[in-house]
């Protein structure tokens, strides 16, 4: 089955600052890659996806890119702002089986210095 | 309002003890998902329902059980055979319709906390 593996546990960045989280994925048939956020107590909250025939994906502040060759993908945050600390999880899935259910990384940590 | 509800937010229970978690849905999805989080790791699939009457085992279904009566709702049972229930459980769901992608809503979870 599918394995996502996220990097790293823990970041912690100044306000203003960008942060890069990076996960790999096993399985090449994988062909969708969401990003969740989740706040202490909540559920995760879907914040930006990238499907596999596109490379980049932007919506504001956020950024997604994929390598399918090298089966990584990254979320990029530029300008973080306070409210962006909380845990960040990615996840894979191929919606054409049978399964469809999101396969998580471990979760990245990101706490943002005032 | 529509979304993904939860109930209790907060559970416990005695050892022994079988317990219902609910899960309800308003957005007319047809999938319906139950995830286990333990503290500092990532979400694992519990059970997925994708039609009426019809569930699957995920990766870690033992000692859980499930029902899928109706297609808002959803809930999981945890059963005394669940060694370790201590954990946030987290219900999700999302759209079968074709050439929608797996975009999967959550629920605002349970805290499940055995004594």
């Amino acid at each position: 089955g599918e394995n996502v593996e996220q990097h790293p546990s823990t970041l912690s960045v100044q306000e203003g600052d960008s942060a890069v989280i990076k996960c790999t994925y096993s399985d090449s048939a994988s062909n969708y890659f969401p990003w969740y956020k989740q706040e202490l107590g909540k559920g995760p909250q879907l914040i930006i996806d990238i499907r596999s025939n596109v490379g980049e994906k932007k919506d504001q502040r956020i950024a997604v890119t994929l390598n399918k060759t090298a089966k990584h993908f990254s979320l990029h945050i530029t300008e973080t702002q306070p409210e962006d600390s909380a845990v960040y999880f990615c996840a894979a899935s191929n919606p054409d089986t049978g399964r469809r259910a999101l396969t998580f990384g471990s979760g990245t940590r990101l706490q943002v210095q005032p | 309002d529509g979304g993904i509800t939860q109930s209790p937010k907060y559970l416990f229970r005695k050892e022994g003890q079988n317990v219902t978690l609910s899960c309800e849905q308003n957005l007319n999805h047809d999938a319906m998902y139950w995830y286990r989080q333990d503290p500092g790791q990532g979400l694992r699939l519990i059970y997925y329902s994708q039609i009426v009457n019809d569930f699957q085992k995920g990766d870690i279904a033992e000692g859980y059980s499930v029902s899928r009566e109706k297609k808002e709702s959803f809930p999981l049972t945890v059963t005394s055979a669940q060694k370790n229930p201590t954990a946030f459980y987290l219900c999700a769901s999302s759209s079968l319709s074709k050439g929608m992608y797996n975009e999967q809503f959550f629920g605002p979870g349970t805290r499940l906390t055995v004594l």
